[in-house]
């Protein structure tokens, strides 16, 4: 069965600061990969997947993502953070293959920006 | 764009009372998701639909039903609410295949059970 562990809870940045986010996966085989963003009071959007190829994966928003199958990790990054960052983001994983059309979230962490 | 549209996005209901929550997507899209969203707890699936009137449960289908009688409407159905169902439902769709797995999500529903 699938999993993911997002370590963190909760996360404070000031606005211009770097942002990195963390995900840990648990799967037998190359798994697909997604972070979700979600805004207060709204539903999910997605911000960038991974299936195959090159590691490092960008997204929209300018948010960015590298998958370490060494380290089952799926972590996202941003070099800068605006205000309108602040969100609830989530990171899941699908099954590759076959019938298993289901996605696995984690927990979520939220995104505290200062100003 | 894809599109899934959430009939409500507040709803207040009174313990024992039926309650149906709608979720209509315009994409033809096989895959239809329903999840329940807790602080901490994240998404939790309650029921998902690979096809009209096919249905399989989640990891939380107990208290829950589901309908699936078109390809582009799946209902989420409370048959006697109780105050542990408050919570947010999101739906999401995906096309069954070459989609890898991509869920799009509506907006929600905030269901408050008094």
């Amino acid at each position: 069965a699938q999993s993911v562990t997002q370590p963190d809870i909760h996360i404070t940045v000031s606005e211009g600061a770097s942002l990195e986010l963390r995900c840990n996966y648990s799967y037998g085989a190359t798994p697909y990969l997604f972070w979700y963003v979600q805004s207060p009071g709204q539903g999910l959007q997605l911000l960038l997947k991974y299936f195959s190829g090159d590691t490092l994966v960008q997204g929209i928003k300018g948010f960015e993502a590298e998958f370490k199958r060494s380290q089952s990790s799926f972590n996202l990054r941003k070099p800068s953070v605006h205000w309108s960052d602040a969100a609830e983001y989530f990171c899941a994983v699908g099954a590759s293959g076959g019938s298993n059309y289901k996605l696995t979230f984690g927990k979520g962490t939220l995104l505290t920006v200062n100003p | 764009d894809v599109k899934v549209t959430q009939s409500s996005r507040y709803l207040v209901k009174r313990t024992g009372e039926k309650v149906f929550l709608e979720c209509v997507q315009d994409m033809d899209h096989e895959n239809m998701f329903w999840y329940r969203q807790d602080p901490g707890l994240g998404l939790r699936l309650i029921y998902f639909s690979y096809d009209v009137k096919m249905k399989e449960k989640g990891d939380i289908p107990e208290g829950y039903s589901v309908s699936r009688e078109k390809k582009e409407r799946f209902s989420l159905i409370l048959e006697s609410a109780s105050t542990n169902q408050t919570s947010m439902y999101l739906c999401a769709s995906s096309r069954r295949r070459e989609s890898k797995n991509i869920q799009y999500f509506g907006a929600g529903t905030r269901l408050s059970v008094l």
